[in-house]
């Protein structure tokens, strides 16, 4: 199994720019998440989703959308890129409870940085 | 509301020193998940424990060991004979949702350094 895949690990963006950070997860898991990563503030939710065609808002989705067509994939899209959107961002994965796992898996990681 | 505290900005300790990483939280949930992530220099999150809301029993693990205390909302965590490895920033977070742990609550971590 790959896991959590995301792509791509780094990008630059000047503001207004629009864009799709991709990830996939192998797992057949049923929940995946998007997180954004900002210094001194831990990992804040965006969206998350609890199955194919299911989505929800996090804490802070205000610029963001995403969409799950398929179990495996849950891209997040920026709209329009501002430079507060300048971040790291985490996509993670898991089955339910009482799956014999014991948390979410997480990707590698997009640096992104918004001109 | 912030619901995971870690009051601990940074801690910087000596080689072999044991080091306890403070994390409280807040829920009016009865049922709920706590977890301690670690954030190496490499960027990834790395998963350590996951503790639900009936079991309070601590648990060690090789030099981590954990404290789970319900009646202070605090779950904290020790490394024992700290080693240069264990520099990193150390993440509790917390779970509300018991169908699934996907939408967690992330304290703003504590940064360990460990100097030889």
């Amino acid at each position: 199994n790959a896991g959590v895949t995301q792509t791509p690990k780094f990008q630059v963006l000047k503001t207004g720019q629009s864009m799709t950070l991709q990830c996939a997860q192998d797992m057949n898991h049923e929940y995946m998440s998007w997180y954004r990563q900002d210094p001194g503030m831990g990992l804040r939710l965006i969206h998350y989703s609890v199955g194919a065609g299911i989505t929800d808002q996090g804490e802070v989705p205000n610029g963001y959308n995403v969409s799950r067509s398929t179990t495996e994939d849950f891209p997040l899209r920026l709209l329009s890129a501002a430079p507060s959107q300048t971040s790291v961002y985490f996509c993670a994965s898991s089955p339910s409870p009482g799956q014999g796992v014991d948390t979410q898996y997480f990707g590698p990681g997009t640096r992104l940085t918004v001109l | 509301a912030q619901k995971v505290t870690q009051a601990q900005t940074e801690i910087s300790v000596v080689e072999k020193e044991d080091v306890t990483l403070d994390c409280v939280y807040e829920t009016r949930d009865t049922t709920y998940y706590l977890f301690w992530y670690k954030q190496p220099p490499s960027g990834e999150l790395v998963f350590l424990i996951r503790r639900n809301s009936f079991d309070e029993q601590n648990e060690i693990s090789g030099r981590y060991s954990w404290n789970f205390q319900k009646s202070t909302s605090s779950f904290n965590f020790t490394i024992t004979a700290s080693q240069v490895v264990d520099s990193a920033v150390y993440f509790c977070a917390l779970s509300e949702d018991t169908d699934s742990w996907g939408k967690l609550q992330f304290g703003a971590g504590t940064q360990v350094v460990v100097t030889p």
